[in-house]
């Protein structure tokens, strides 16, 4: 079963605008890590968070994290039509091994 | 400056008939991962390399088999494709097992008729 949840599924916002995506997940997790897809390509990583972190920063994006909630959220700051893409959630769940669960994603439309 | 690459892009396979999906990578990472992602869904997990040793996820049928012959390649083999085996195939590399980001390729998408 899967561990992540994006929400919302899909977003449709104008350039310039931020774009806040949400994930929730089940089981304690030794970091949260997001990923961005364009169509029909593979995932690139965008930025990981430890479980003793809160917040972390890359760029245009900040991550937060509440393991208390279980959950974590992406934001976009200023987007560009670029950033169209499905971005995806994954928890790192140490097993012996950090065997990343994908959520299903959220789908980004960047709008010029 | 392809780090992960994936050959072919794209693959057409006859049901049946056995397929062979390749991967390289020039990191020297030690873990090599395959996952499946069908339209729409998310990425799922079949097996994994650590350095030569093979852990199959308990859910991958056993159609599927890996192939790790040296830390550059690792290859995915699909002894009978279904149908139901069409989807992107996407391999990934992390430098160790634990508290990593994984590199993805390109992916294969496979398409069976």
């Amino acid at each position: 079963s899967q561990q992540g949840e994006e929400d919302p599924q899909a977003l449709s916002i104008q350039e310039g605008e931020n774009a806040t995506m949400n994930c929730s997940y089940k089981t304690s997790i030794n970091n949260l890590q997001w990923y961005r897809q364009n169509s029909g390509r593979g995932l690139v990583h965008l930025i990981l968070i430890r479980s003793n972190e809160r917040e972390k920063h890359s760029g245009r994006l900040r991550v937060t994290l509440d393991t208390s909630k279980k959950s974590s959220s992406l934001l976009i700051t200023a987007s560009r039509a670029a950033d169209t893409a499905s971005y995806f959630c994954a928890t790192g769940l140490h097993t012996g091994f950090q065997k990343l669960v994908f959520g299903t994603g959220t789908r980004l439309l960047v709008s010029p | 400056d392809a780090m992960v690459i994936q050959n072919p892009r794209y693959q057409v396979t006859q049901f049946g008939k056995p397929v062979t999906l390749s991967c390289s990578q020039t990191l020297n990472h030690n873990v090599m991962y395959w996952y499946q992602q069908k339209s729409s869904q998310a990425p799922k997990l079949l097996f994994h390399y650590y350095d030569k040793d093979f852990n199959n996820e308990a859910d991958t049928p056993d159609n599927f088999q890996s192939r790790r012959p040296n830390t550059s390649f690792c290859f995915l083999d699909i002894r009978s494709p279904g149908l139901g085996d069409a989807a992107m195939y996407l391999c990934a590399t992390s430098k160790d097992r634990v508290d990593t980001e994984a590199f993805f390729g390109q992916g294969t998408r496979l398409t069976v008729v």
